[in-house]
């Protein structure tokens, strides 16, 4: 089975600005969560979706935004970029809402400028 | 915050065993142990979770004590790969992973 992919890995973007990432589940997940890793504060979690649904959210602004689509695939969206935003965003899928079995991707580094 | 205590960083020599501690002295009884680790730049790997019965998988074995309140994660025979950050989680399985700052394993030859 293919594991977790996200998309893109990499990504430069100045103050102000959005971006959106985007994250493809292992087959047959349903789960999707989202993290942030800085030097500064680790691995944080930003949300988790179910059923197109979020269940659970993390401690950031509302710019930090996202969703999930049918086919299980989630993006995240940053509003109005700031540089502390610059960060490893990580996600993971599992199988269902109920379990921290979760698989994480490769992840995408986004630099903020 | 993190609900577990873990020591910043361990040496093993290659081909032994890593015993690698956890206190959670808090943990509820609905609170599962689960064990990541993040091998540089790349993004956390799931190696074992447990209730409260020892568990054992084909990377890593899992003890977790009677009253619950520690647990240790034992890798087998350390190769060079192992080295990584290690995490110990307590979760409830609500699909949020609270990571502290985890265990720097060096394994050396």
């Amino acid at each position: 089975k293919a594991g977790v992919t996200q998309t893109p890995r990499y990504l430069i973007k100045t103050r102000g600005q959005q971006v959106t990432l985007s994250c493809s589940p292992i087959s047959g997940h349903r789960s999707v969560s989202w993290y942030q890793q800085t030097p500064g504060q680790g691995l944080q979690f930003l949300f988790e979706y179910f059923s197109e649904t979020q269940r659970n959210k993390g401690n950031f602004p509302g710019r930090f935004s996202g969703r999930q689509f049918s086919n299980s695939r989630s993006e995240m969206n940053v509003s109005t970029l700031e540089l502390g935003d610059s960060a490893l965003y990580l996600c993971a899928s599992s199988l269902a809402w109920g379990t921290d079995t979760q698989y994480f991707g490769p992840g995408t580094r986004l630099t903020v400028l | 915050d993190a609900k577990t205590t873990q020591p910043t960083s361990m040496d093993c020599a290659e081909g032994r065993a890593a015993n690698l501690p956890c206190n959670h002295s808090t943990i509820s009884g609905n609170e599962y142990v689960y064990w990541y680790r993040q091998i540089h730049s790349q993004g956390p790997q799931y190696i074992i979770h447990g209730l409260k019965n020892n568990e054992t998988n084909e990377m890593a074995s899992l003890i977790i004590t009677e009253d619950r309140k520690s647990s240790t994660l034992i890798l087998p025979h350390a190769t060079l790969r192992d080295t990584a950050v290690y995490y110990c989680i307590v979760s409830s399985n609500t699909g949020k992973l609270i990571f502290g700052q985890g265990t720097t394993l060096q394994v050396k030859p």
